[in-house]
């Protein structure tokens, strides 16, 4: 079993959309939950990330994680054609430790 | 401006011929790392470095040296590369803590023949 498994995709939906990019993972020890964006041809850029469990809100996206079920979510509300990208999830158990991502989805919002 | 430079951008190289990957970053950020991408694997790290001469294997090392002499400079070395090496290559940087802003590099396409 990989230690974080995340649905390539492609997802494509259309302008103003609520999107939801999902992981799980098979090491109880993941302490911290990141989202990466990454245009193409660009290296990968922070979104978010949450500490344990819970929900964190930044505008229009909103970070959830569950540990009990070893899942992760991205939610994008009106979702906009500049939010196509390719979302990647990563987690680590911490700053020593080295950090893991998931395949990545790639998404595409149509006008 | 706060960046992660990377040398060269592209490269081709044969198999056995020695490489370095140079990566700076001008922040002073203690954990650097180096990442490939390839597809349908996704971003896998290398190796990473918590400070100066600190390093440590990160999920595919095998084939791959670093050295942290300086805190700003974090160089990929690949003794005798192979074609199974040809990726997409991303150098990162930063502060110390996990949810710490990383950044990436513009990566380096390398393609070994």
């Amino acid at each position: 079993q990989k230690e974080v498994e995340q649905d390539p995709g492609p997802l494509s939906v259309p302008e103003g959309a609520i999107v939801s990019l999902n992981c799980t993972y098979s090491n109880s020890a993941f302490q911290y939950f990141m989202w990466y964006r990454q245009y193409s041809r660009k290296g990968p850029e922070l979104l978010m990330y949450t500490y344990s469990s819970g929900n964190k809100e930044d505008g229009r996206f909103t970070a959830q994680v569950d540990k009990s079920s070893k899942y992760i979510s991205l939610f994008i509300r009106d979702s906009q054609p500049s939010d196509s990208a390719t979302y990647l999830c990563a987690m680590t158990r911490g700053s020593n430790y080295k950090l893991t991502f998931g395949k990545g989805t790639l998404l595409t919002v149509n006008p | 401006e706060a960046q992660v430079t990377q040398n060269p951008r592209y490269l081709i190289t044969v198999t056995g011929k020695k490489l370095t990957v140079t990566c700076s970053q001008n922040m002073n950020h203690e954990y650097m790392s180096w990442y490939r991408q390839d597809p349908g694997l996704g971003l896998r790290q290398i190796y990473y470095s918590m400070n100066v001469e600190v390093t440590d294997k990160g999920d595919v090392p095998e084939g791959y040296k670093v050295s942290r002499k300086e805190k700003r400079n974090f160089p990929l070395i690949l003794e005798s590369p192979s074609p199974n090496q040809t990726s997409l290559y991303f150098c990162a940087s930063r502060l110390g803590n996990p949810t710490d802003t990383q950044y990436f590099g513009p990566g380096t396409r390398l393609t070994v023949l």
